[in-house]
């Protein structure tokens, strides 16, 4: 069975320093996996997403992402914050269970506190 | 482009009460989820439909049932609402079930508090 645990439930950084919010994964065959972002009362929005091809992953807004498979760990990075991006964001895996379907696992989020 | 919508976007029900929840996308994507949104846990999956005219059971189904109505259109239904359904719920979509490296489109969320 999959999971994934996000290790800082809140991150707090001032503008125009980098930003790293954590993730870690399990997964018992070959995982895709996702950063989304959620800005107050809105949906979430796709960051990046690691499906087996290049193990740095760039997305939008200048955040990126490096799957180490060894470490099991895809945390997201961004060299330095603009107060746009204070939000939530979530980690997510995808793999396949064992009735062969390939199911989706969310992390518990981490909060992005952007201080000017 | 509308992508996924949602209504309403906010409701209160009293504990017993009924109500049905609506998500339509333009997308034209096989497949549509519904998540609840609580505190700490992310979003975990109530049910699903891989494709018109399907549903399935997601992690946390007791207390809902949903209709796909058309490829566009995908409802949620609690029939006796309860404390516990407090959430937001986000309706999702993507082109096709079981594609994994396929992203979801979500909408923006209903909000429902039962009292």
């Amino acid at each position: 069975a999959q999971s994934v645990t996000q290790l800082d439930s809140h991150v707090s950084v001032s503008e125009g320093t980098p930003v790293l919010l954590r993730c870690n994964y399990s997964s018992s065959y070959s995982p895709s996996l996702f950063w989304y972002v959620q800005h107050p009362n809105k949906g979430l929005q796709l960051l990046l997403k690691y499906t087996s091809a290049a193990t740095l992953v760039k997305g939008i807004n200048g955040f990126e992402a490096e799957f180490k498979k060894s470490e099991t760990s895809f945390h997201l990075t961004k060299p330095s914050a603009h107060m746009s991006d204070a939000a939530e964001y979530f980690c997510v895996v995808s793999d396949t269970e064992d009735t062969g379907r390939r199911a989706l696992t969310f992390g518990s989020g981490t909060r992005l506190q952007v201080q000017p | 482009n509308a992508g996924v919508t949602q209504t309403p976007k906010f409701q209160v029900l009293k504990t017993g009460q009924s109500m049905t929840l609506q998500c339509a996308q333009d997308m034209n994507h096989n497949s549509m989820y519904w998540y609840r949104q609580d505190p700490g846990m992310g979003l975990r999956l109530i049910y699903y439909s891989a494709s018109e005219g399907t549903t399935d059971k997601g992690e946390v189904p007791n207390g809902y049932n949903v209709s796909r109505l058309n490829k566009r259109e995908f409802s949620l239904r609690l029939e006796s609402a309860a404390p516990s359904q407090t959430s937001v719920y986000f309706c999702a979509s993507r082109p096709r079930e079981g594609q994994g490296d396929s992203p979801l489109h979500f909408g923006n969320g209903t909000r429902l508090t039962v009292t």
